[in-house]
């Protein structure tokens, strides 16, 4: 099955850091990847749609300043926390589709950020 | 894209059949209906979807009521590692591709 592969699995850093995260689609080429985030206890959030070789399209109240999507090619979308605060803390997933027909989405593993 | 309802837990017997439903009473006809899971600190793993007639894959079964208003994701003979959030999502095909997860379902498989 379709795999997608998310890089690092855990970041602890400093408040101010940025953190870089990688999401790859091993076996098939993504024309669309999502990112959403996860608070403890409480079910996945979409921040942004990612097109390759187009800017992302945020959800009402992510700010596009403060998480940077590039979307560089068909198998890899970054997202990049920047300036990080502890309120950042969270559990940061992608997910990838081949298509935008009935295609379903193969979600990686997760991101567990920690800013202290 | 519709909104789903589902049970905020259950428990299941190791073995035996866990039958998860969902209503989306509200869903259009070129919507479909896709189920997930989530494993503790993982991410959501595809489990099946379908449009109108019954599906079935390696993992599960999933049974869509005549009217679209209603559907039963069965796996058919649960273990521990079934132990999950399950998650219910329609979503129209074509569109922005964007999945709206809800609490889901905590399955609770016990020996």
């Amino acid at each position: 099955g379709a795999v997608v592969s998310q890089h690092p699995s855990r970041v602890i850093c400093k408040s101010g850091t940025s953190v870089k995260i990688e999401c790859r689609s091993l076996d098939f080429q993504a024309t669309t990847m999502f990112w959403y985030r996860q608070f403890p206890k409480q079910s996945l959030m979409l921040m942004a749609t990612s097109n390759e070789g187009s800017k992302a399209t945020y959800e009402q109240g992510v700010e596009k300043d403060k998480f940077l999507i590039n979307h560089a090619s068909l198998t890899l979308s970054t997202l990049t926390v920047t300036s990080a605060h502890p309120e950042d803390s969270s559990f940061y997933i992608c997910s990838a589709v081949l298509d935008r027909g009935s295609q379903p989405q193969h979600f990686g593993d997760g991101t567990r950020l920690s800013i202290l | 894209d519709a909104k789903t309802t589902q049970p905020t837990s259950m428990d299941c017997a190791e073995g035996r059949a866990a039958n998860l439903p969902c209503n989306h009473s509200t869903i259009s006809g070129n919507e479909y209906v896709y189920w997930y899971r989530q494993i503790h600190s993982q991410g959501p793993q595809y489990i099946i979807h379908g449009l109108k007639n019954n599906e079935t894959n390696e993992m599960a079964s999933l049974i869509i009521t005549e009217d679209r208003k209603s559907s039963t994701l069965i796996l058919p003979h649960a273990t521990l590692r079934d132990t999950a959030v399950y998650y219910c999502i329609v979503r129209a095909s074509g569109n922005t591709g964007k999945l709206i997860f809800g609490q889901g379902t905590t399955l609770q498989v016990k020996p």
